[in-house]
């Protein structure tokens, strides 16, 4: 099966601007969640969707936000980039069992804002 | 929550042990470990549910004591393969995986 796939794998933005991230699960896979990852803060949980509906959601402002489509593929998008949202950009994906699901993670896309 | 790891970092020469630890502080269905190298995804390496099961991937293996919401991770007989941060992934009832901020691994020859 191939795996989880992310595109594009690099973005550099400025200030100001927004961007929109993509993701594909792997095949079979109705789940996908989304998580920012950084030096300081390690793995953060931005949001979960699943059957084309939010399912759970971090505590990120409402600059982030995403959205599933009917083949399970899933985009994130932020409005309004700030230096702070450099990051790398993973999304994982899963067959989407209520509890001890497993997540299977994509390659990133490594956003840097200048 | 984020869930707590120590240590923060260890090194290692090879055929080394070493143990990772992770905790909480609320009640867990799971706990998931993951090891990512540098520049690469995080890799899933095994769950465990609630029950106080051990599971082994190769020589790396864990055990989850859900009374004290802990788990721990065990490299055995450490390989330069086994290099890398370790995270451990939490689930309680609100059904989100809630990662630690990871534990650095350095194995030497």
């Amino acid at each position: 099966k191939a795996g989880v796939t992310q595109t594009p794998r690099y973005l550099i933005k400025t200030r100001g601007q927004q961007v929109t991230l993509s993701c594909s699960p792997i095949s079979g896979h109705r789940s996908v969640s989304w998580y920012q990852q950084t030096p300081g803060q390690g793995l953060q949980f931005l949001f979960e969707y699943f059957s084309e509906t939010q399912r759970n959601k971090g505590n990120f402002p409402g600059r982030f936000s995403g959205r599933q489509f009917s083949n399970s593929r899933s985009e994130m998008n932020v409005s309004t980039l700030e230096l702070g949202d450099s990051a790398l950009y993973l999304c994982a994906s899963s067959l989407g069992q209520p509890s001890g699901d497993t997540q299977y993670f994509g390659p990133g896309t490594r956003l840097t804002v200048l | 929550q984020q869930p707590v790891q120590s240590p923060q970092a260890v090194i290692l020469r090879e055929g080394e042990d070493a143990v990772i630890n992770c905790s909480s502080s609320k009640a867990l269905y799971s706990v998931h470990w993951y090891r990512q190298k540098h520049g690469e995804a995080p890799v899933f390496l095994m769950i465990l549910l609630k029950g106080g099961e051990q599971k082994g991937h190769e020589k790396i293996s864990a055990s989850f004591n859900e009374k004290k919401q802990q788990s721990s991770l065990y490299l055995t007989a450490s390989q330069l393969s086994y290099s890398g941060t370790y995270f451990c992934g939490t689930e309680s009832n609100d059904y989100k995986l809630s990662f630690g901020a990871g534990t650095t691994v350095t194995v030497r020859a």
